[in-house]
């Protein structure tokens, strides 16, 4: 059962470069969800979707762009990647129930170095 | 605006105590959730317990328990005989109200606990 899976684990960029984040999840769930963590901080949402086609943005999303062509992938890209992005960044997915129990279920992450 | 905060950046426990780590939330909303969190320093994000703003009862999960108090916001994570893998962080999120179905979620900034041995 490998629930919700990120790729690549770590990379290493040069300030410019673009690259693209794949989160896939084989739970059948509706929504799913791009954090980043910085250190002494908590996660912070910079972009979601509710459901295949549809995207929004979250607190941070300034630099990143998301699609999700298919229900169980999620992608997220940075198109000029900067040193502030340098951070480990968590995929995550959850089902759809009209009482939002429903924990969301996370990704091991992504470590991202920007030089 | 939604806010959570835990105001602990790190504590200490004897192995096979307990321990209580707090979590205090700020929100105009009638129906939300809350959620803790644990991370190993291995990384991966572990769900542990939920408290629904309607539940009535205290949530349990094995050795977790959600210590409800709603009149002052706050949903402290109570764990009972502690292991010395139960060092991590954890972190005490909010779901956000119904009225947004996104079901986002909001962070504290997390406490780290360390198991004594």
């Amino acid at each position: 059962n490998a629930g919700v899976t990120q790729t690549p684990k770590f990379r290493v960029l040069k300030t410019g470069q673009s690259m693209t984040l794949l989160c896939a999840q084989d739970m059948n769930h509706e929504y799913m969800y791009w954090y980043r963590q910085d250190p002494g901080m908590g996660l912070r949402l910079i972009h979601y979707s509710v459901g295949e086609g549809t995207t929004a943005k979250g607190e941070v999303p300034d630099g990143y762009n998301v699609s999700r062509l298919k229900k169980q992938n999620f992608l997220l890209g940075l198109e000029s990647a900067a040193p502030s992005q340098t951070s480990v960044y968590f995929c995550a997915s959850s089902s759809f129930t009209g009482w939002g129990n429903q924990p969301q279920h996370f990704g091991d992450g992504t470590r991202l170095s920007i030089l | 605006a939604q806010k959570i905060t835990q105001t602990q950046p790190g504590m200490f426990v004897q192995e096979k105590e307990a321990v209580t780590l707090d979590c205090t939330y700020d929100t105009s909303d009638q129906s939300y959730g809350l959620f803790w969190y644990k991370q190993p320093s291995s990384g991966e994000m572990i769900f542990l317990i939920y408290q629904g703003s309607y539940d009535e009862q205290n949530a349990t999960e094995g050795r977790y328990s959600l210590n409800f108090q709603k009149a002052r916001k706050s949903a402290n994570l109570v764990i009972s005989a502690s292991q010395l893998g139960d060092s991590a962080m954890y972190f005490c999120a909010m779901r956000e109200g119904r009225m947004d179905s996104s079901y986002k979620l909001i962070f504290g900034s997390g406490t780290r606990l360390l198991v004594r041995p």
